[in-house]
């Protein structure tokens, strides 16, 4: 069974510094998405970026950005340019590819980020 | 175009009594999910669908029930509240399997 771990469940950025929010995940697999959704105190589910494993380019958003590394499993986002717009929670989510495939997303515990003026 | 429509938004329940969550989607979307959120824990699937008449089981579906009557319509039931049921519920759906998700802004369910 596939897992995704955060790490950290809090973290904190001045205004217009550069946050990484870390993210590792366990699969067997080598088809599938990642992706970092936002969640502000609206309790919206905003999608913030996603990765196809099959790309090796780093998916960009904006001032949103991953470093994904297959062989380390490892996906974390990186925040440049921090605004206050930007505190929320994030989770790092992943979905299948597989014959078996439901479609479903398996999420991370989630990140706290605080921006600070 | 609503998307994802979550009712009720709060509900206040004491432990043993009854309710249903309903999630409606005006997409015609094929697949369907309710996930819980609690904190530490990230989003949990509970039961899914892949299209109209058909359920599965996800990963936490202890305690609840669902059906998929209408392609448009995803219900979650609670047939006796239990304080750990105490959660925000999420409901989303996807027009096929690999679409993105849209969410609904979920539920927040108290059980006392």
């Amino acid at each position: 069974a596939q897992t995704v771990t955060q790490s950290q469940p809090e973290m904190s950025v001045q205004e217009a510094e550069t946050v990484t929010l870390s993210c590792t995940y366990d699969t067997s697999e080598s088809d599938y998405y990642l992706f970092w959704y936002k969640q502000p105190p609206s309790r919206q589910m905003i999608l913030v970026i996603r990765q196809e494993a099959y790309k090796q380019q780093n998916a960009t958003e904006n001032r949103f950005s991953v470093n994904f590394q297959k062989a380390a499993k490892s996906f974390s986002l990186k925040i440049s340019d921090s605004q206050l717009g930007d505190a929320a929670m994030y989770f790092c989510a992943y979905r299948s590819l597989g014959s078996s495939n439901t479609g479903k997303l398996i999420f991370g515990q989630g990140t706290t980020l605080q921006v600070k003026p | 175009n609503a998307g994802v429509t979550q009712t009720p938004k709060f509900r206040v329940l004491k432990t043993g009594q009854s309710m249903t969550l309903l999630c409606a989607q005006d997409m015609n979307h094929e697949y369907m999910y309710w996930y819980r959120q609690d904190p530490g824990m990230g989003l949990r699937l509970i039961h899914y669908s892949v299209g109209e008449g058909t359920t599965a089981k996800g990963e936490v579906p202890d305690g609840y029930n669902v059906s998929r009557l209408k392609k448009q319509n995803f219900l979650l039931g609670l047939e006796s509240a239990a304080p750990s049921q105490t959660s925000v519920y999420f409901c989303a759906s996807s027009l096929r399997v690999n679409s993105p998700l849209h969410f609904g802004n979920g539920t927040r369910l108290t059980v006392t």
